[in-house]
């Protein structure tokens, strides 16, 4: 399966500590995405890491990609209660813009 | 400018009415998606356009799912007969042509009884 899974499924931190999340995935990629969808609401673009980097910064938030391992991380530093939402990790093969999404961690912040 | 807009945002159906839901996507962009997310799920892919096109239609569960677009802009999503496990919300996202970025709409709620 092209699908990425993710890691921890929820999440549950105080605010101002680090939150951390894994997507691991199983085949090639152009590139992979981070998405976050509050509750209710579409999902919101967030930072994309393309295959031959390694790590992104954006704000408080830092990614990274390891293609050896087929795997991405998501940092999200100093947390506070608004990013309490689903995170997605998405991925693009090669061929087209399609994107396959994993379950999604839900992250709690708590104040 | 506007992002992508979908309507209606909310669609309470009887089991076995058809619906149609749209997607006006961001004006240029050639590119157009559709996905599903069933409550407390990742998102399923359905279906893309390129402009009026769609060369993957992969992700339709079942032929009671349809979609078209006119031109390179509006799209609906039809989808014939509901059942109850089509409840979910239908996604749309687009993009310029070859990029990479998908912008999303806010969804549709459907919920099939």
């Amino acid at each position: 399966s092209q699908q990425g899974e993710e890691d921890p499924q929820a999440l549950s931190i105080q605010e101002g500590e680090n939150a951390t999340m894994n997507c691991s995935y199983k085949t090639s990629i152009n590139n992979l995405q981070w998405y976050r969808q509050n509750s209710g609401r579409g999902l919101v673009h967030l930072i994309l890491i393309r295959s031959n980097e390694r790590e992104k910064h954006s704000g408080r938030l830092r990614v990274t990609l390891d293609t050896s391992k087929k795997s991405s991380s998501l940092l999200i530093t100093a947390s506070r209660a608004a990013d309490t939402a689903s995170y997605f990790c998405a991925l693009e093969v090669a061929a087209g813009n399609k994107l396959t999404f994993g379950g999604g961690t839900r992250v709690l912040v708590k104040p | 400018g506007a992002g992508v807009s979908q309507s209606p945002s909310n669609k309470v159906t009887e089991k076995g009415k058809d619906v149609e839901l749209r997607c006006d996507p961001i004006s240029g962009h050639t590119a157009l998606y559709w996905y599903r997310q069933r409550l407390g799920q990742g998102l399923e892919f359905l279906i893309y356009f390129q402009g009026n096109s769609a060369p993957d239609k992969s992700g339709l569960p079942s032929d009671r799912f349809s979609a078209e677009r006119t031109g390179e802009s509006v799209s609906t999503l039809t989808i014939q007969r509901t059942q109850q496990e089509d409840s979910a919300v239908y996604l749309c996202a687009s993009s310029l042509a070859r990029t990479d970025t998908q912008y999303f709409g806010p969804g549709t709620r459907l919920t099939v009884l």
